[in-house]
């Protein structure tokens, strides 16, 4: 069983629609979760960051934790074309002693928003 | 600031031939990463350094080498390539004392391998 488990996609929305991009996870010890955005032919860069449960918004962005269920989402509103990029997720556990920030990716959903 | 800066961008390798892939970052950041990124398979550790003269290996290391010489450089050696190595390669960076621990990538080097 993979650590991190996401839906590669691909999915496809239509310009103004709410967009549920979601990732399941394995293992307890996670407690920093990541999105990351990454357009074609280019490297990610962090979208957004969340410590351990809960909700966190910015701007059309919306990260979402839920430790007891080892699930956390990332919803984008009225999602506009220049959203279609792949999403990564990305989680690490609490950092300290020999922990060097490892991040563990989800395999990446592709999303298209189309006008 | 020009943040992480890798070349080449492009390059195609015969099987067996030797490469480097030069990664440089001007944040001073203290941790490093070297990443593959294969279709629909996400982002591979593949090596990373937590200070110059330190480094060691992440889940994906075999048939690569690393070395961190300096603060700012962090180059990825292949040797004997092979067609498994085919693959977009990204190096990060990160500031190991920030809580987030973001990391920073560059823009990535397209190797294929024939």
């Amino acid at each position: 069983q993979k650590e991190v488990e996401q839906d590669p996609g691909p999915l496809s929305v239509p310009e103004g629609a709410i967009v549920s991009l979601n990732c399941t996870y394995s293992n307890s010890a996670f407690q920093y979760f990541m999105w990351y955005r990454q357009y074609s032919r280019k490297g990610p860069e962090l979208l957004m960051y969340t410590y351990s449960s809960g909700n966190k918004e910015d701007g059309r962005f919306t990260a979402q934790v839920d430790k007891s269920s080892k699930y956390i989402s990332l919803f984008i509103r009225d999602s506009q074309p220049s959203d279609s990029a792949t999403y990564l997720c990305a989680m690490r556990i609490r950092a300290g002693g020999t922990s060097y920030g490892k991040l563990t990716f989800g395999q990446g959903t592709i999303l298209t928003v189309h006008p | 600031n020009a943040g992480v800066t890798q070349t080449p961008k492009f390059r195609i390798l015969k099987i067996g031939q030797s490469m480097t892939l030069q990664c440089t970052q001007d944040m001073n950041h203290n941790y490093m990463y070297w990443y593959r990124q294969d279709p629909g398979m996400g982002l591979k550790l593949i090596y990373y350094s937590v200070g110059a003269g330190i480094t060691d290996k992440g889940e994906v290391p075999n048939g690569y080498n690393v070395s961190r010489s300096t603060t700012e450089d962090f180059p990825l050696r292949l040797e004997l390539a092979a067609p498994s190595q085919t693959s977009v390669y990204f190096c990060a960076s990160s500031y190991g004392r920030s809580v987030s621990y973001e990391q920073y990538f560059g823009p990535g080097t397209r190797l294929t391998v024939t």
